[in-house]
């Protein structure tokens, strides 16, 4: 049974740039949660996904967005790259209306330069 | 400011010992609280989790306690082993009702690491 996996594991860009992450739930999930975890902090939430619609989103501006595909799989782009971004991005899922524990991934590293 | 918080950064065991791990949080709404395992490069590992309704829940080697009264949530380990050294995070969420997609924001704190000294 596949856990929640994402990709790619690392990532460097420069400021400006874009970034698409990618994550596939854990077999049987069908919500999808990202977050970001700077060094040394817990993770912050960013916004979640539910038949394909973003349903809650956490402090994080416009630059952050994401999409959910009928195979539950999600992505998280960002847009206008900034330093401060660098962090690591978890992604988590759970099942809607079921079991209340979020599983998450192991998360990609970006740096930004 | 954040919601969830811990009293102690950093906790150095014997292996062996008891570990304690604390946790304070501030939203009288929280209903339902998870501890989290952290090991370096990987992502947060479920441990145990802890509805509001409950006050003390036990798993393997773990055990969660909820004081409702004073916010406090703590992580018992029992015979701390070398493997449990990491970060432990506890994290919160508020059941708010909707969209009828449910709601599910997990709020964390900063998170101690523990050591295990063999």
């Amino acid at each position: 049974d596949a856990g929640v996996t994402q990709s790619p594991t690392h990532l460097i860009k420069t400021r400006g740039q874009q970034v698409t992450l990618r994550c596939s739930p854990k077999s049987g999930h069908d919500t999808v949660s990202w977050y970001q975890q700077a060094l040394g902090q817990g993770p912050q939430f960013i916004f979640q996904y539910y038949e394909e619609e973003e349903r809650q989103r956490g402090n994080f501006p416009d630059r952050f967005s994401g999409h959910q595909f009928p195979n539950y799989s999600s992505e998280l782009n960002v847009n206008a790259l900034l330093l401060g971004d660098s962090a690591l991005y978890l992604c988590a899922s759970r099942v809607q209306g079921g079991d209340e524990k979020l599983f998450f991934g192991s998360g990609t590293q970006l740096s930004v330069l | 400011g954040e919601s969830v918080g811990l009293h102690l950064p950093t906790l150095s065991v014997q292996e062996g010992d008891n570990s304690i791990i604390n946790c304070a949080y501030s939203n009288s709404a929280s209903d339902y609280f998870i501890w989290y395992k952290q090991e370096s490069g990987k992502g947060p590992q479920f441990i145990i989790d802890i509805r509001s309704n409950m006050d003390k829940r036990q798993g393997q080697r773990v055990t969660v306690l909820l004081n409702k009264t004073v916010k406090h949530l703590s992580l018992q380990i029992a015979a701390t082993q070398p493997g449990d050294s990491a970060v432990y995070f506890c994290a919160e969420n508020i059941n708010w009702a909707y969209s009828g997609a449910g709601s599910y924001q997990l709020t964390f704190g900063k998170g101690t690491k523990l050591s295990v000294i063999p």
